[in-house]
């Protein structure tokens, strides 16, 4: 079935730092791909997405683009903020088609150091 | 505006009792879909409704039911509880049945089984 792999973390950055997390995916068809966020005692937010092969997706300072050739959706932002700090998810959508569906990976925790 | 509303936000149970956890929707969503998010794990998808009706159902034993109510709001139930049901429920809604766009998720109902 369909999967989401990411890096495991936590990852630890100073305020400043490039930050990259690593998604790849398995799925069968051609599902859109998200980056999820969970700030701390908060819900999880949409950070970003895209939907079909090449699209970037991008949002407060964040981008992922879909590589179709890599099954990837790596997400990296050009300068960390400590208040960037949180639990960030990749998550496909389910490619049979037929509901909202979201498979998630485990999520990687970004702590960001002043 | 109101977003999804999750109650009770935390709750603790004993093996074998039963427990009804409940969603309001963002007004005008019509689809509510469930998460497990068990520590450490991203969430789990347990169950879609739209429109009253069951839209899609993970892989998840028949302990676990829900329904939704003509006002939109649902509710997520599970009998004989084990331990190995502690987790965060998370419930999500949407304005559409499949994954066009993004899913709005509200903060949570931790259940924690003794």
């Amino acid at each position: 079935g369909d999967s989401v792999t990411q890096m495991e973390g936590p990852v630890t950055l100073s305020e400043e730092a490039f930050l990259t997390i690593n998604c790849t995916y398995t799925a069968t068809g051609y599902p859109s791909l998200f980056w999820y966020v969970q700030y701390p005692g908060e819900g999880l937010q949409l950070l970003l997405k895209a939907t079909k092969a090449d699209d970037k997706g991008s949002n407060k300072g964040f981008e992922a683009t879909y590589r179709k050739e890599t099954t990837s959706f790596h997400l990296e932002k050009g300068s960390v903020q400590v208040s960037d700090s949180a639990v960030y998810f990749c998550a496909l959508s389910d490619s049979s088609g037929a509901t909202n569906k979201l498979i998630f990976g485990t999520g990687t925790l970004l702590a960001v150091q002043p | 505006d109101a977003g999804v509303t999750q109650s009770p936000t935390h709750l603790i149970k004993t093996r074998g009792q039963h427990v009804t956890l409940r969603c309001s929707p963002i007004s005008g969503h019509k689809s509510v879909s469930w998460y497990q998010q068990v520590l450490g794990q991203g969430p789990q998808f347990i169950f879609q409704y739209y429109e009253k009706e069951e839209r899609g159902r993970g892989n998840f034993p028949d302990r676990f039911s829900a329904r939704q109510f003509p006002n939109y709001s649902s509710e997520l139930n599970v009998n004989a509880l084990l331990l190995g049901d502690s987790a965060l429920y998370l419930c999500a809604s949407s304005s559409e049945t499949v994954n066009t766009g993004e899913l709005f998720f509200g903060e949570g109902s931790r259940l924690t089984v003794l």
